[in-house]
């Protein structure tokens, strides 16, 4: 199992460009979710899923689109990036059938810098 | 409000000190999990432990032990005789409800082991 992969590793956009990081996971996992990391912010809920076509917000999704039309992949779309968004991105999945109680199984992140 | 706390934002000890990792957490809900992670420096999170709101047992494994105590709020780490491969930043995080779906960290402690 590669377990939770995303591309790119490092991203630089300008401002107003758009751009999708890719998040796929091989486990067969239901729960997946995105989150940004800031210095002094921990990280911070943006989006998630609890499987195919069903996604809901976290607690900083303006800006982010996301869509699951698998279960293995949930990509993350800025469509017009902003300095603001200059982050690492992480993302994780779960699964079980008591899924609140596993796990988050995180990807490596995707450095992400806005000019 | 901060659900998750993390008072400590950086901690420093000598190679084979003890230290604790404080973590107090908000919630309204009778079923929860908290959970630990920690980054080292290549930036991967990992998984350390997780506990869910009706086992308030104290967990010991190899150094690492956690104290959970629901009339503080509070699930605190310690390492014991640490090492310089725990140098890193440790994250405390809380999962709501039977479905979890909303999971919220803390802001991190950063810890360095001096050898």
């Amino acid at each position: 199992n590669a377990g939770v992969t995303q591309t790119p590793k490092f991203q630089v956009l300008k401002t107003g460009q758009s751009m999708t990081l890719q998040c796929a996971q091989d486990m067969n996992h239901e729960y997946m979710s995105w989150y940004r990391q800031d210095p002094g912010m921990g990280l911070r809920l943006i989006h998630y899923s609890v499987g195919a076509g069903i996604t809901d917000q976290g607690e900083v999704p303006n800006g982010y689109n996301v869509s699951r039309s698998t279960t293995e992949d949930f990509p993350l779309r800025l469509l017009s990036a902003a300095p603001s968004q200059t982050s690492v991105y992480f993302c994780a999945s779960r699964g079980g059938r008591r899924s609140s109680y596993n796990e988050q199984f995180f990807g490596p992140g995707t450095r992400l810098t806005v000019l | 409000a901060q659900k998750v706390t993390q008072a400590q934002t950086e901690i420093s000890v000598v190679e084979k000190e003890d230290v604790t990792l404080d973590c107090v957490y908000e919630t309204r809900d009778t079923t929860y999990y908290l959970f630990w992670y920690k980054q080292p420096p290549s930036g991967e999170l990992v998984f350390l432990i997780r506990r869910n709101s009706f086992d308030e047992q104290n967990e010991i494994s190899g150094r690492y032990s956690w104290n959970f105590q629901k009339s503080t709020s509070s699930f605190n780490f310690t390492i014991t005789a640490s090492q310089v491969v725990d140098s890193a930043v440790y994250f405390c995080a809380l999962s709501e409800g039977r479905t979890g779906n909303q999971f919220y960290f803390g802001t991190g402690t950063s810890l360095t082991v001096i050898p």
